[in-house]
């Protein structure tokens, strides 16, 4: 079945420091992505759609200058934690719909981001 | 606002038993309600889909009951084993393609 992969899997930074997390369609193309953050034993939040050649739509209360998504291609979106505190620590996770065969919506397997 | 309601948070099942985890939304524009199984530390996993045009689906061991009128559905989880043991979370969303709307999550222990 179509994969969803993301980059790195797990992150510690320091604090002020900026990340950058990849989420990947491995073998279908995606016009668009989603980006949701996870605290602990709590539920996803989207954080964002990531459109593919136009700008990222944002959620409600999300910092679009915190949380800059980048969707260069059709198989790829980046989410660049800038100027990370700890209180961004969290579960990264983005999800791909494949419009083609599958008709399905895929999520990374996510990305923990520990900032100290 | 929360789009969708899930409850319990938490449950505890012997094997062989069955699990149900039910779910509440508002809006009436939603068109798809996916059931996700997350180990922790990974990425949520789909379980059993269901659209408001059938009131049941059934995959293996798991079933999705859906009511349209009182806009609940509920996931069934039979013979449940304890390899089944995990967090589960409801969504909601207008078409598959679009941004998930997720329940709280119900951790599911199932005791041997």
């Amino acid at each position: 079945g179509a994969v969803v992969s993301q980059h790195p899997s797990w992150v510690i930074c320091k604090s002020g420091t900026s990340v950058k997390i990849e989420c990947r369609s491995l073998d279908f193309q995606a016009t668009t992505m989603f980006w949701y953050r996870q605290f602990p034993k709590q539920s996803l939040m989207l954080m964002a759609t990531s459109n593919e050649g136009s700008k990222a739509t944002y959620e409600q209360g999300v910092e679009k200058d915190k949380f800059l998504i980048n969707h260069a291609s059709l198989t790829l979106s980046t989410l660049t934690v800038t100027s990370a505190h700890p209180e961004d620590s969290s579960f990264y996770i983005c999800s791909a719909p494949d419009r083609g065969l599958s008709e399905e919506q895929f999520f990374g397997p996510g990305t923990r981001l520990t900032v100290l | 606002q929360q789009q969708v309601k899930q409850s319990p948070q938490s449950l505890i099942v012997q094997k062989g038993g069955i699990s149900i985890i039910n779910c509440a939304y508002e809006n009436t524009a939603f068109d798809y309600f996916p059931w996700y199984q997350q180990f922790p530390g990974k990425g949520p996993a789909l379980l059993i889909a269901i659209r408001p045009d059938v009131s049941e689906k059934k995959e293996g061991r798991f079933t999705i009951s859906f009511n349209k009128s009182a806009k609940q559905f509920s996931l069934h989880i039979m013979d449940s084993q304890p390899g089944d043991s995990a967090t589960y979370f409801c969504a909601a969303s207008r078409g598959n393609f679009n941004k998930f709307y997720f329940g709280s999550g119900t951790k599911l222990n199932v005791k041997p």
